[in-house]
């Protein structure tokens, strides 16, 4: 069965830094395409980030671009999400998401969801 | 980016009854259209994908329809576990935009 479980939030500081990563098993992982969806207490889902299958493609929400990178490590079945200059409203639930389509180059419907990751931005 | 709108925001049902939730985006997506539920404290759970496929081992009292900008998902029969959150998604173009939901809850 497919499993995606997230690690790494926690409180951090206006400006700081974090990396999240993202444990993935019972799928090729090197197939699909993965995502992180965010969620801001009693708000709705926003999507954050897309890396291609391969790596070899990312896109990112504006809210985020230039701030947050993408990354996957396929030999080691892991998704990455390194978050810098944080600011309050980046304070959300991190949700890491496996993409419904195995080889496909943009971002397609999300299938399975991690339980999520709480980050919260506060001084 | 596109963005996707839904109505109602909210609805009271009772169990038992068709429910009906629309999804309107700002422009074509085709059939790039995907339906999810999340509980309180969940995750989101996948239930259409493709505009009107329904998602491996969700109830077939699920359906989804529509193309081009407007897209309805209906509950044929409400049960208790479906009391929760709906999204719809767009996956025609990046960024994939959600809507901002739908709360069901009950009457």
């Amino acid at each position: 069965q497919v499993q995606l479980v997230e690690s790494g939030g926690g409180v951090v500081q206006p400006g700081g830094s974090l990396r999240l990563s993202c444990a993935a098993s019972g799928f090729t992982f090197s197939s699909y395409g993965m995502h992180w969806v965010r969620q801001a207490p009693g708000k709705g889902l926003e999507w954050v980030a897309f890396i291609r299958y391969d790596g070899s493609n990312k896109y990112y929400a504006d809210s985020v671009k230039g701030r947050f990178t993408i990354s996957r490590d396929n030999s080691k079945n892991t998704l990455y999400l390194q978050m810098n200059s944080l600011r309050a409203e980046d304070t959300a639930v991190y949700y890491c998401a496996k993409d419904g389509m195995p080889g496909i180059a943009v971002a397609g419907s999300i299938d399975y969801w991690g339980q999520g990751t709480l980050v919260t931005v506060s001084s | 980016d596109i963005q996707m709108t839904q109505s109602p925001s909210s609805l009271s049902a009772s169990v038992g009854d068709r429910v009906t939730i629309t999804c309107r985006a700002s422009q074509s997506i085709s059939s790039y259209l995907n339906w999810y539920q999340q509980k309180p404290g969940k995750a989101p759970k996948l239930l259409i994908y493709a505009a009107s496929s329904l998602q491996s081992g969700v109830p077939s009292r699920f359906s989804g329809s529509g193309s081009g900008t407007d897209f309805t998902l209906t509950i044929s029969s409400l049960q208790p576990e479906d009391f929760a959150t709906y999204y719809c998604q767009q996956s025609y173009s990046t960024p994939p935009t959600f809507g901002p939901g739908t709360k069901v809850d009950i009457k």
